[in-house]
């Protein structure tokens, strides 16, 4: 995950939106994702974007990409307490069968 | 069904146990993959199965031991392991397999097994 970093903590209010955002460095990505991992279990993904997109919104969730600077965040709208959980943003490259993992953003959601 | 399972959830061994983690999918997946998660990490990858061929191997030790013995089932099969070795053991799987190799679309995790080396 040394190419993909976030930061490592968020807090917000319940109600509010939250802004997770991600970077990475290798222009050969195609997709990028977010995972959703709750205490003790696996990852669930969330949402996905290709690579040539700049936008995909799924309900409460917005990805926004920009590919210039390399940057990916994704929204949650109405943060629920359901949403506490670690996000990890993750990226699939050309010639590379895997996944390259961020360090993961532990959003904590504040009643 | 999108559903990978893993079993079993939580395992306990010794140093000098042998033991076995399974995973299966039936979404008609090709691809199938190990992960090793840390507390507090993401996830890193240990094997990617293709066509139930071994395609990647991260220079992982030779005391875990993967298997795919159809395309539904992946095994890793523990001997001798360390205590550094407890995690979380994650498995996946994707269908798409696109030329040059190159993962597009979805990789779907199972709930893991977490093992614990006493």
């Amino acid at each position: 995950g040394e190419d993909v970093e976030q930061s490592l903590f968020l807090s917000v209010r319940e109600g509010d939106s939250s802004v997770i955002n991600c970077t990475y460095t290798d222009s050969s990505s195609t997709y990028l994702y977010w995972y959703k991992q709750e205490p003790g279990a696996g990852l669930q993904l969330l949402t996905y974007i290709f690579s040539n997109m700049d936008m995909k919104q799924d309900q409460r969730l917005t990805v926004l990409l920009n590919k210039k600077d390399k940057h990916l965040s994704l929204r949650i709208a109405d943060t629920q307490t359901g949403d506490s959980a670690i996000y990890f943003c993750a990226e699939s490259r050309t010639g590379a069968n895997n996944l390259f993992f961020g360090t993961g953003t532990r959003l904590t959601v504040i009643p | 069904d999108t559903e990978v399972t893993q079993t079993p959830k939580h395992l306990v061994m010794g140093m000098t146990n042998k033991k076995s983690l399974k995973c299966e999918q039936h979404m008609g997946h090709r691809a199938m993959y190990w992960y090793k998660q840390k507390a507090k990490k993401p996830p890193e990858l240990m094997f990617v199965y293709s066509y139930e061929k071994l395609s990647i191997n991260e220079s992982v030790p030779s005391r875990f031991s993967p298997e795919c013995p159809n395309s539904s089932l992946l095994n890793l099969h523990l001997h001798a392991l360390q205590p550094e070795d407890s995690a979380l053991y994650l498995c996946a799987s994707s269908s798409q397999w696109g030329t040059g190799g190159v993962l597009a679309g979805e990789l779907f995790f199972g709930e893991g097994s977490r093992l614990t080396v006493l």
